[in-house]
Formats: structure tokens, C-alpha cells, sequence
């Protein structure tokens, strides 16, 4: 079935750096790629998301980018800071589906002071 | 900002039992989700519902699951025979419509089950 692998699973960088969560999906019908960012006893909220006909997004610190060819996805966020240690986690639309979500398996991303 | 609610927070049953857990999706949205998350696993999709019916639901949603939106504003999901298995952190989530792919969730409902 459909499949959503992510990567890393842990991810430690120092405040100010750049973290990188790398995600494949397996659908080539997928046409939509959310990212959600989960806080501790929260729910996940949306940070950032890219339909397939765009290969980049930006908002402020943060950036997706999308290789459909390769069936590839990331999320980039530059300087980092202590408010973003959290569960973040990637998603692919199921292509025949009404915009049900297939996840990741989440990454947890530390940032040290 | 209007968010999608979740109660309760926390619920505890005994194996057996029925448990329905409540949503308020964010007044106006017409697309409704539950999902489902075990312990230290993967965000799992369980139905969609749209125009007070189930459009889409998984493997996992099976007899024992049922959702209905008895008011035009609450969404609740109802386990009829709870399995230990169970266990787990429910997600809802409500989308406005097709103009737009953004699921918004609530801060979910944690089922453990004894």
C-alpha cells in the first residue's frame, strides 16, 4: 500500500543552524505534501504545505521543496531556535482519496542552546 | 483564531465498554477527520466524513467504529467494544472545503484502555 518514509528520526542541531527532514512517498498520484509541526500533549498544527505543481515553498524561516520526479520531499528551517523542538512530521495527500492523509513517522528535532 | 476542540482530553475505560469521543470542528468547515495515533507510532487515517456521510474510511475502521455529527456542530466517533488495542491518542480534524487541502486538528483525545 501507500507509504510515507521519513527521515531522521532524531535530529540534534545547534541553535542558529539549519535542520533538514527528508520524506519519500510511494503514490505518484499524491498531488498534496503538508508538513505539521506536534508539541508535547498538543495535536499537530500545520506549518507549511506544496502541491505538486510547485517545487518550492517559503514562509519566513521555513521551506518546503518538492522532487515529484523522484518522489521526494523536505522541509528546511534556517536559524533555528529553541521554540522549534518539536515532532515534526511529513504527509502525502492519497492520490485517489479525498485529501486523506498518509504520515510519516515523525521527527523529533532537538535544538541545543 | 477558530480551532477544532477535542473532549475529553484524557478517557479511561475497561476493555468492553463504550466510549465516544467528541469534536466541535471549526464552525464552516464541511470536510471532518479522525485519526488515530499509538504510542510512539504513525499518525493513522480512520474516516472522512462530508455531507453527513462517511466518504472514506480505513482497514482499521471497522464494525466496532462509527462517527456522526448529531447537531451540525459536534463530530464524534464512537468505539463500541473497546479492545485493549485501542489505546491510543484520536485525532479530529476538519477542512474547509475543496477550495482548500488544509486539515486543521485539535489537540486530541487520549483512550487508554484497561
Amino acid at each position: 500500500g501507500e507509504n510515507v518514509e521519513q527521515h531522521p528520526s532524531t535530529l540534534s542541531v545547534q541553535e542558529g543552524d539549519s535542520a533538514v527532514i527528508k520524506c519519500t512517498y510511494s503514490d505518484s498520484a499524491s498531488n498534496y505534501f503538508p508538513w505539521y509541526k506536534q508539541e508535547l500533549g498538543k495535536g499537530p498544527q500545520l506549518i507549511i504545505d506544496i502541491r505538486s505543481n510547485v517545487g518550492e515553498k517559503k514562509d519566513q524561516r521555513i521551506a518546503v521543496t518538492l522532487n515529484k520526479t523522484a518522489k521526494h520531499f523536505s522541509l528546511h528551517i534556517t536559524e533555528t531556535q529553541p521554540e522549534d523542538s518539536a515532532v515534526y512530521f511529513c504527509a502525502a495527500s492519497r492520490g485517489d482519496s479525498n485529501y486523506q492523509l498518509i504520515w510519516g513517522a515523525g521527527t523529533k528535532l532537538i535544538i541545543k542552546p | 483564531e477558530p480551532e477544532v476542540t477535542q473532549t475529553p482530553s484524557h478517557q479511561v475505560t475497561q476493555m468492553g465498554q463504550e466510549v465516544i469521543l467528541r469534536c466541535v470542528p471549526i464552525s464552516n468547515h464541511l470536510y471532518f477527520y479522525w485519526y488515530r495515533q499509538i504510542l510512539g507510532q504513525k499518525v493513522e487515517f480512520l474516516v472522512s466524513f462530508y455531507n453527513n456521510e462517511i466518504s472514506e474510511k480505513s482497514e482499521i475502521f471497522d464494525d466496532q467504529f462509527s462517527v456522526e455529527r448529531p447537531d451540525g456542530s459536534n463530530f464524534t466517533l464512537k468505539i463500541r467494544s473497546t479492545k485493549l488495542e485501542d489505546s491510543a491518542m484520536y485525532f479530529c480534524a476538519s477542512r474547509p472545503g475543496l477550495a482548500s487541502d488544509t486539515q486543521y486538528f485539535g489537540p486530541g483525545t487520549r483512550l487508554t484502555v484497561l
